[in-house]
């Protein structure tokens, strides 16, 4: 069963630092990964998508890569805001399984405050 | 990528009652899946909804309390059914283009 493991669970910083989340999956036979934002109360929004043959990708501040083999990826925020405030959800899909079908992390509760 | 329009986007229900939960896609997808998100927890597979047959149910989730229905290729309902404070979640349907998932704003459910 793939397992997806997300640290820190919650981080508080100041505008203008620089952050990296961690997401962790036990099962390396994946197909792809997503990272999601989460404000509160509401849906998911795609970041960004990493296929498993890709090792990152980037949108604007946000920087993902991905290490396949050691079933870890990692989402960088460049510069962070205050509208940065959100839970970031890291999840994959994983091969053999229905794909679209994802698993999720507990997702990382990011604040920045001015 | 798709959009997916659910709604209602938040309901307050009393026990013993059911909720529908709708979601409109803008183009055709082959496979939806329904989503509950407990609060302060991650998201949790209820089920995958086929077109033109019965959904599959992921363990610990069962027809009788969260009927399904998927008419076409655009549209899906949820049914929660017989409502228990322990229902008041999140519930969020998703849906694929190409290899990227997609979401619905989601339905925040209380049950009082």
């Amino acid at each position: 069963k793939q397992e997806v493991t997300q640290i820190p669970a919650a981080l508080s910083v100041p505008e203008g630092e620089n952050l990296v989340l961690n997401c962790s999956f036990t099962d390396s036979a994946i197909y792809n990964l997503q990272w999601f934002r989460q404000d509160p109360g509401k849906g998911l929004t795609s970041l960004l998508l990493i296929q498993s043959s890709q090792r990152e990708q980037t949108s604007g501040r946000l920087n993902a890569s991905l290490d396949k083999s050691s079933g870890r990826s990692t989402l960088y925020i460049a510069a962070s805001q205050p509208g940065d405030s959100a839970t970031y959800l890291c999840a994959v899909s994983r091969l053999g399984s229905t794909l679209g079908r994802l698993y999720f992390g507990r997702g990382t509760q990011l604040t920045v405050w001015p | 990528s798709a959009v997916i329009s659910q709604k209602p986007s938040r309901d307050i229900c009393q026990r013993g009652t059911s909720l529908t939960i709708q979601c409109q896609v803008d183009s055709q997808v082959t496979m939806m899946f329904w989503y509950r998100q407990q609060p302060g927890q991650s998201l949790t597979l209820i089920a995958t909804a086929n077109q033109g047959s019965e959904a599959t149910y992921e363990s610990g989730f069962v027809i009788d309390k969260f009927p399904i229905s998927r008419p076409n290729l655009t549209f899906s309902t949820l049914t929660v059914s017989n409502l228990s404070p322990e229902d008041s979640s999140i519930y969020l349907c998703s849906g694929r283009t190409g290899t990227e998932a997609f979401f619905g704003q989601g339905t925040r459910l209380t049950v009082v």
